[in-house]
């Protein structure tokens, strides 16, 4: 079963409006998790690495005021698009370890495709 | 810098094996990870290699050589549904995975 709940699959906006995204671990505790961006046709990009209780790691190139990461709890994280404008839309997948072993594989989130009109 | 390449698409025939390669340069190394993705989906995990050799799992085998910077992912018996996009990723330390370009697999009857 599912290990790692994203919500919504899917959102349309208006530019210029914000939108939240929700990643939340189910049956385990997740101090980091990762948020993705892939565009159509290709591979997941790092956007930035959410940690529970400070703030995110930002890959270079993403801009931190646009896309804020929130990670309340163990167990949640949230992605906001700020200002959303269509070069955003994109489709954004949540991840998290279950293990801490360099082994351990990502569990990824079923994604949330952003359309922005 | 990170550099993970794959070949961007690839076809084969239902029941024959295809070998789809993924060559790395990345700042640091703590294993490499196989994973499928379906259109429109989420991926979901196939295999892990960290030391170098063959891992087999099934159909699906995988292999590692770290002097190389190379690895590949090997499908045998290859069926309809393994048509997918098949992502190589690094582990390249403090538990981030950095992706490869992905390559698309279309298998035909």
């Amino acid at each position: 079963g599912a290990v790692v709940s994203q919500h919504p699959s899917w959102v349309i906006c208006k530019s210029g409006t914000s939108v939240k995204i929700e990643c939340r671990s189910l049956d385990f505790q997740a101090t980091t998790m990762f948020w993705y961006r892939q565009f159509p046709k290709q591979s997941l990009m790092l956007m930035a690495t959410s940690n529970e209780g400070s703030k995110a790691t930002y890959e270079q190139g993403v801009e931190k005021d646009k896309f804020l990461i929130n990670h309340a709890s163990l167990t949640l994280s949230t992605l906001t698009v700020t200002s959303a404008h269509p070069e955003d839309s994109s489709f954004y997948i949540c991840s998290a370890r279950t293990g801490t072993g360099d082994n351990s594989p990502l569990h990824f989130g079923n994604g949330t495709r952003l359309t922005v009109t | 810098g990170q550099n993970i390449d794959q070949p961007t698409e690839m076809t084969a025939t239902e029941g024959a094996i295809v070998q789809i390669n993924c060559t790395y340069q990345t700042s640091g190394f703590n294993g490499l990870f196989w994973y499928q993705q379906h259109a429109g989906e989420a991926p979901t995990f196939l295999s892990y290699n960290v030391l170098d050799g063959l891992e087999e799992k099934g159909r699906f085998s995988s292999f590692l050589s770290r002097s190389k910077g190379y690895s590949y992912l090997l499908l045998k018996e290859l069926q309809m549904k393994d048509s997918a996009s098949y992502l190589c990723a690094v582990n390249s330390g403090f538990q981030k995975l950095v992706f490869g370009t992905g390559t698309r697999l279309l298998v035909s009857p």
